[in-house]
């Protein structure tokens, strides 16, 4: 048990809708990443909050928009779903101390876009 | 910029056999590394972790990894395999400054045939 649970665990949307996926991290773990993974790959870096405030970003459009709660929860949403978002979204926690930090995985959420 | 590559997508393993995943990594600045399990349907659960010191790390269910800054590589080794070791393992590296980004190599599936 890594202390981080996300929900839901499954989900099916259409094209063009829009989702909110929820972490919840250990309590202390200022800071959080999301992650894309699509099948047979391995998990891609969407971005990562610190604090509250958006410190780093992959590769990914502005439909993907996060939030970062001072109770230690967060948010991924996706606007306009595409076929391609069909994924495992993974989130992951860390305390940030300036030093290097192990980051502990949530269980995903797999989305399904139709 | 930081690129990680596992150098074989699937592994087969008869049980009770050592087996060797392959990973290579560049970065232009000091990262760490790590290694990481997934079982079917489940999120990631962290091996190993390389972030200084000797080179030759040791992690849960009885797997070790072994840093070799020279050729870029951070193979991961066990003696033995038992049929649940059957997953998906991914290696990763991190940025040692900045907002710490991880990249993930696209997986190494280890089947452990009876």
């Amino acid at each position: 048990e890594t202390g981080v649970t996300q929900s839901p665990t499954h989900l099916i949307k259409t094209r063009g809708q829009q989702v909110t996926l929820r972490c919840s991290s250990q309590s202390g773990h200022n800071t959080v990443s999301w992650y894309q993974q699509a099948l047979g790959q391995g998990p891609q870096f969407i971005f990562q909050y610190y604090r509250e405030e958006e410190n780093g970003r992959g590769n990914f459009p502005p439909r993907f928009s996060g939030l970062q709660f001072p109770n230690y929860s967060s948010e991924l949403n996706v606007n306009a779903l595409e076929l391609d978002d069909s994924a495992l979204y993974l989130c992951a926690s860390r305390r940030s101390t300036g030093r290097t930090d192990t980051q502990y995985f949530g269980p995903g959420t797999r989305l399904t876009v139709l | 910029a930081q690129s990680v590559t596992q150098l074989d997508s699937q592994v087969p393993v008869f049980e009770e056999a050592p087996v060797e995943l392959r990973c290579n990594y560049s970065s232009s600045v000091s990262v760490y590394l790590f290694w990481y399990v997934q079982y079917p349907n489940q999120g990631l659960q962290l091996l190993l972790k390389y972030l200084s010191g000797s080179t030759l790390v040791k992690g849960i269910n009885g797997f070790e990894a072994e840093f070799n800054k020279s050729q870029t590589s951070f193979h991961l080794r066990k003696p033995s395999v038992h049929i649940s070791d059957t997953a998906e393992y991914f290696c990763a590296a991190q940025n040692s400054g900045g907002y710490q980004k991880v990249t993930f190599g696209t997986g190494t599936k280890l089947q452990v045939i009876p």
